[in-house]
């Protein structure tokens, strides 16, 4: 399979709280993207970082990238309530190939 | 007008029957893309078009046919599916050259097969 992994599977936080969510995945890559998908309905695009990036910001998103370790993780500091849906990490070869990692199903709670 | 638009929403569909499923983009990119999304698992890519042309196609078995028009516009045409056809068929499209290719997604097509 060309999935990549994501850990946890879920995590439930308080708002204000900051939620961590991790990738790991099993080629090289262009670059990393993550998107948000609320329940049952199509994904946004969040944040990308390319391949010779190590961290990116985005409003209260945070992105990092290890190649060497091909790992990623997404930091969304002070969350709310709307941030609860499920992320999914999507790493791009080349040709347009794009693969989705297995999902954080995340809930903040009011 | 970044937006990708899926039709119909929901189709319910039996295993004898032909259905097609449409996606539209006017957001000029020359790359789109069928999903299958089953519950609580992430998208699997189908196929991709690039340039009105099938590139990608990931061993999709041949009941599922896309269809590329033109450059707004992809089919996925259904014959003879099987109950575990069942899903979520997500649409999206992206620049080709752009160096970033970020996917727009439509809202998708919650398809039943009985």
């Amino acid at each position: 399979s060309q999935q990549g992994e994501e850990d946890p599977q879920a995590l439930s936080i308080q708002e204000g709280e900051n939620a961590t969510m991790n990738c790991s995945y099993k080629t090289s890559i262009n670059n990393l993207q993550w998107y948000r998908q609320n329940s049952g309905r199509g994904l946004v695009h969040l944040i990308l970082i390319r391949s010779n990036e190590r961290e990116k910001h985005s409003g209260r998103l945070r992105v990092t990238l290890d190649t060497s370790k091909k790992s990623s993780s997404l930091l969304i500091t002070a969350s709310r309530a709307a941030d609860t849906a499920s992320y999914f990490c999507a790493t791009h070869r080349t040709g347009n190939q794009f693969y989705f990692g297995t999902g954080t199903s995340l809930t903040v709670i009011p | 007008d970044t937006e990708v638009t899926q039709t119909p929403k929901h189709l319910v569909m039996g295993m004898t029957n032909k259905k097609s499923l449409k996606c539209e983009q006017h957001m000029g990119h020359r790359a789109m893309y069928w999903y299958k999304q089953k519950a609580k698992k992430p998208p699997e890519l189908m196929f991709v078009y690039s340039y009105e042309k099938l590139s990608i196609n990931e061993s999709v078995p041949s009941r599922f046919s896309p269809e590329c028009p033109n450059s707004s516009l992809l089919n996925l045409h259904l014959h003879a599916l099987q109950p575990e056809d069942s899903a979520l068929y997500l649409c999206a499209s992206s620049q080709v050259t752009s160096g970033t290719y970020e996917q727009y997604f439509g809202p998708g097509t919650r398809l039943t097969v009985t």
